[in-house]
């Protein structure tokens, strides 16, 4: 059974840092592994989906990596603005997503 | 492409009553996906589809949970003799095919249920 882990839990930085979130899971039989965001309260909107034979992905101030065989993943995020609030879910993907319990962010100005 | 529509958004019932939320997934969307999400937590998968066929149910879908999607395109998901421990928010999703190397899920906004 697919079990996910994100660390830290919260987060609350001043704007312009540069933030690592972290993702582990168990089960390393994935395709993928997608980073979503969620507002409060909101639905999920994804930003990036990693395939299971790449290391990267990239978009705009964000970058996430993958290393399948240790089941981690890492999302960055450069210059953190007040508009990055939100919480932040990773998901592997085998034939459904199996998601962590996220991490919060707040950034203030 | 309206994006995944879910129906209501905010749902309020006293304990003991039926439920029964709707969603519409992306036009030609194949599978869909339900999931529920406490406050606080990431989202748990309840149930899939692979067009009019349910492909596989999470243990957490107790017999008073049914999914349906008749025709392969909408799907309903109905909670009976609801309890408090039900109050949660029900998201659906959809996927063009299975998901793959690179196929993306998308939500809708959900359904916000409060049992009273």
């Amino acid at each position: 059974k697919q079990e996910v882990t994100q660390i830290p839990a919260a987060l609350s930085v001043p704007e312009g840092e540069n933030l690592v979130l972290n993702c582990s899971f168990t089960d390393s039989a994935i395709y993928n592994l997608q980073w979503f965001r969620q507002d409060p309260g909101k639905g999920l909107t994804s930003l990036l989906l990693i395939q299971s034979s790449q290391r990267e992905q990239t978009s705009g101030r964000l970058n996430a990596s993958l290393d399948k065989s240790s089941g981690r993943s890492t999302l960055y995020i450069a210059a953190s603005q007040p508009g990055d609030s939100a919480t932040y879910l990773c998901a592997p993907v085998t034939d459904k997503l199996i998601f962590g319990t996220g991490t919060r962010l707040q950034v203030f100005p | 492409d309206t994006g995944v529509s879910q129906d209501p958004r905010h749902k309020i019932t006293k304990r003991g009553q039926n439920v029964t939320f709707r969603c519409d997934p992306i036009s030609e969307h194949n599978r869909l996906y339900w999931y529920r999400q406490t406050l606080g937590q990431g989202p748990e998968f309840l149930t899939y589809f692979q067009n009019e066929a349910q492909l596989e149910k999470s243990r957490l879908l107790s017999d008073r949970f049914s999914a349906e999607r008749p025709k392969g395109s909408f799907s309903t998901l109905e909670i009976q003799r609801t309890e408090q421990g039900d109050s949660a928010m029900y998201l659906c999703a959809s996927s063009l095919g299975a998901l793959g190397t690179n196929e993306k899920l998308f939500f809708g906004s959900g359904t916000q249920l409060s049992v009273l």
